[in-house]
């Protein structure tokens, strides 16, 4: 079945620690977006990529980068990550002639 | 500017009784709208959409939910409830025709379901 895959499901780190977590999609779309989610809260989106043009929201922290070297595959890279920056990390891709985004089942980030 | 205001954090209902999860926007282009569900320690999962087609949409799950322009809203329903249906709910819009398409998501409302 065609998904949106992200690994791990869970990531604990520790304060300061680089991290990188990884989204991959066998669906072929050209957008993708990285979401971080807090604990009873709304996913807020960090930022997207429209094939190889990557568009940070104004709000996303410094800390917070992503690269995207083909279709299939996004990272989210967290410099030093901070007690705060535990949450959900949520990846999701759309076709750009479609209005419906795919999540993935999340990567939940423990900061130690 | 979009905004999404969905209306009662918590919302519990007994098993087989009526759900209603209430959704109101605003936008100053025509949207789309969507329904997502969320269970504990997983993604979003889309329950259904409007994309300016029938205003009475059916989603997955029994769940539907009706366009009204005049009310500027979207709210969610399904004549009965399962436990299975406890999960967190959100509603979401976008601009209709927009490259980015960039969701705007409500706070979301927690489903209870009691045996």
């Amino acid at each position: 079945d065609a998904m949106v895959i992200q690994n791990p499901r869970y990531q604990v780190t520790q304060f300061g620690k680089p991290v990188t977590l990884s989204c991959s999609q066998t669906l072929n779309h050209n957008v993708m977006y990285w979401y971080q989610q807090k604990s009873s809260q709304a996913p807020k989106l960090l930022f997207h990529y429209y094939d190889k043009d990557f568009n940070n929201e104004a709000d996303t922290p410094d800390n917070f980068q992503s690269r995207r070297p083909n279709t299939s595959f996004c990272f989210l890279d967290i410099r030093s990550p901070g007690l705060g920056d535990a949450a959900m990390y949520l990846c999701a891709t759309r076709w750009d002639l479609g209005e419906t985004q795919y999540f993935g089942p999340g990567t939940r980030l423990l900061v130690l | 500017a979009q905004s999404v205001t969905q209306l009662g954090s918590h919302v519990s209902v007994s098993e087989g009784a009526l759900v209603l999860l209430r959704c109101n926007y605003s936008s100053s282009v025509p949207p789309y709208l969507f329904w997502y569900v969320q269970y504990p320690n997983q993604g979003l999962q889309l329950l259904l959409k409007y994309t300016s087609a029938a205003t009475l949409v059916k989603g997955i799950n029994g769940f539907e939910a009706e366009f009204k322009k005049s009310e500027t809203s979207f709210h969610l329903t399904k004549p009965s409830a399962h436990m299975s249906d406890a999960a967190e709910y959100f509603c979401a819009v976008s601009p209709g025709s927009s490259n980015t398409g960039k969701l705007i998501f409500g706070q979301g409302t927690t489903l209870q379901v009691k045996p």
